[in-house]
């Protein structure tokens, strides 16, 4: 089973700090993405990556930054947190496009903004 | 573009019912249909998925789901549930060579003893 680990797996931050959210994957697979979760909505896209060094955007990148130094590595940057980004953030990864699109969740990050 | 909903944000049952929570997509070609289940507090976990072949697919614990083309619906179905089976079960879509899932608002699923 693909291991996924997320950190922190809960912050608090101040409106116009920055942020960074952390995902470590153990299983050589070449997609990674950020999905926000809002309390009592579905997931929504924010970054992916199939690819070390580089990203793409979802549908909601607006505020986000995404990095993939590694394949391993897929980190979530927010330059100037904002209220409106409380919510939960999951990173996931799928092997590659043959998979059937099979993802690997982690277990979330918590964001509060205050 | 790819949709997919979930039109039953909640839905209660007894422990040993059966239970059937909808999904339906909109799409015009060729797709990935899955489900997966997150229990609370923790991240979403794959049941199971279909994009040929036999319409009904099992997954794990006893759910399976089945594709309608006619519907464009992939209905999941448990014959008979368990305590444990209280989660968010969400509904998601992708094409082929298209390795973004896109995910519904969610079913909440409570059973009750």
């Amino acid at each position: 089973e693909a291991a996924v680990t997320q950190s922190p797996r809960s912050k608090v931050a101040v409106t116009g700090g920055k942020v960074t959210l952390s995902c470590h994957q153990t299983n050589n697979h070449d997609y990674m993405y950020w999905y926000r979760q809002d309390t009592g909505h579905g997931l929504r896209l924010i970054h992916y990556s199939y690819v070390a060094d580089s990203t793409e955007k979802g549908d909601i990148p607006d505020g986000y930054k995404a990095s993939r130094p590694s394949q391993e590595n897929f980190s979530l940057i927010l330059e100037l947190a904002s209220l409106s980004q409380t919510a939960v953030y999951f990173c996931a990864s799928s092997r590659d496009r043959n998979s059937g699109n099979t993802l690997y969740f982690g277990e979330g990050s918590r964001l509060i903004v205050v | 573009t790819q949709t997919v909903s979930q039109s039953d944000a909640h839905v209660t049952v007894f422990e040993g019912d059966s239970v059937e929570l909808r999904c339906n997509y909109s799409y015009g070609g060729s797709i990935y249909l899955s489900w997966y289940i997150q229990h609370h507090g923790r991240g979403l976990q794959f049941l199971l998925k279909y994009y040929s072949g036999n319409p009904v697919v099992q997954g794990v614990n006893g759910f399976e789901a089945e594709f309608s083309k006619s519907d464009s619906s992939f209905h999941l179905r448990k014959a008979s549930v368990h305590w444990s089976d209280s989660a968010v079960y969400f509904c998601a879509v992708s094409a082929p060579n298209y390795n973004v899932l896109y995910f519904g608002s969610g079913t909440k699923l409570t059973v009750e003893p």
